[in-house]
């Protein structure tokens, strides 16, 4: 079964570079989330797209910035890199039902691991 | 706030023993709860997810509890396997009018099934 694609999976750049994220979700997810994992932490949330509209917002820096495209995949920007932003960064897609209650199983990618040098 | 916790922080079973890993959670209006697994350094993979009208899931040697109540749910593991070994991770979805859709993860607990 087709899963979650991301690219790159691996990424390093220098302080203040800019670097581009993609998220490829599962055929017909509706929807897509960006979570961050820092060393020795647990995901924190980002952002997230429904149907290409930004429906959720979590704890992403004003450097970054997230879209969603008409063929669903997702892009997250982070521009004035820091060494903090090191970390493995998650995107998971799901499928939210219209009309009537859905299960919204989240399904993680791979990760695009970033090392901020 | 909503906040989710795992206990315990790290586990060390013989092969072959069955045991639970433990997560609560603040405020009893989830949407559902997933339970992950995760390799180091590796990618997260979906094991159960539980809506919140249900009390229980089963897959293979998994079974996944939810007690809305009190808060908790629980991971058992049956009959472990040094395979087992990684971090298991809870997380929960808030259902607040439909626009949140994120997770909240535990911090995990660290499994390691001694051969």
């Amino acid at each position: 079964a087709a899963g979650v694609i991301q690219s790159p999976r691996h990424l390093i750049k220098e302080k203040r570079e800019t670097a581009t994220l993609k998220c490829y979700p599962i055929p017909r997810h509706d929807t897509v989330y960006w979570y961050q994992q820092g060393p020795g932490q647990d995901p924190q949330f980002l952002i997230s797209f429904y149907e290409k509209m930004q429906s959720d917002k979590g704890s992403i820096p004003d450097r970054f910035s997230a879209q969603q495209f008409s063929d669903y995949h997702s892009e997250l920007n982070m521009s004035s890199l820091e060494l903090g932003d090191s970390a493995l960064y998650f995107c998971a897609s799901s499928l939210r039902a219209s009309g009537r209650r859905s299960y919204n199983e989240q399904f993680f990618g791979p990760g695009t691991r970033l090392t901020v040098l | 706030k909503q906040e989710v916790t795992q206990i315990p922080a790290a586990l060390s079973v013989p092969e072959g023993e069955n045991l639970v890993l433990n997560c609560s959670f603040t405020d009893s209006a989830i949407y559902n709860l997933q339970w992950f697994r995760q390799d180091p350094g590796k990618g997260l993979t979906s094991l159960l997810l539980i809506q919140s009208s249900q009390r229980e899931q089963t897959s293979g040697r998994l079974n996944a509890s939810l007690d809305k109540s009190s808060g908790r749910s629980t991971l058992y593991i049956a009959a472990s396997q040094p395979g087992d070994s990684a971090t298991y991770l809870c997380a929960v979805r808030w259902n607040y009018g439909g626009a949140t859709n994120k997770l909240i993860f535990g911090t995990g607990t660290l499994l390691a099934v001694q051969p």
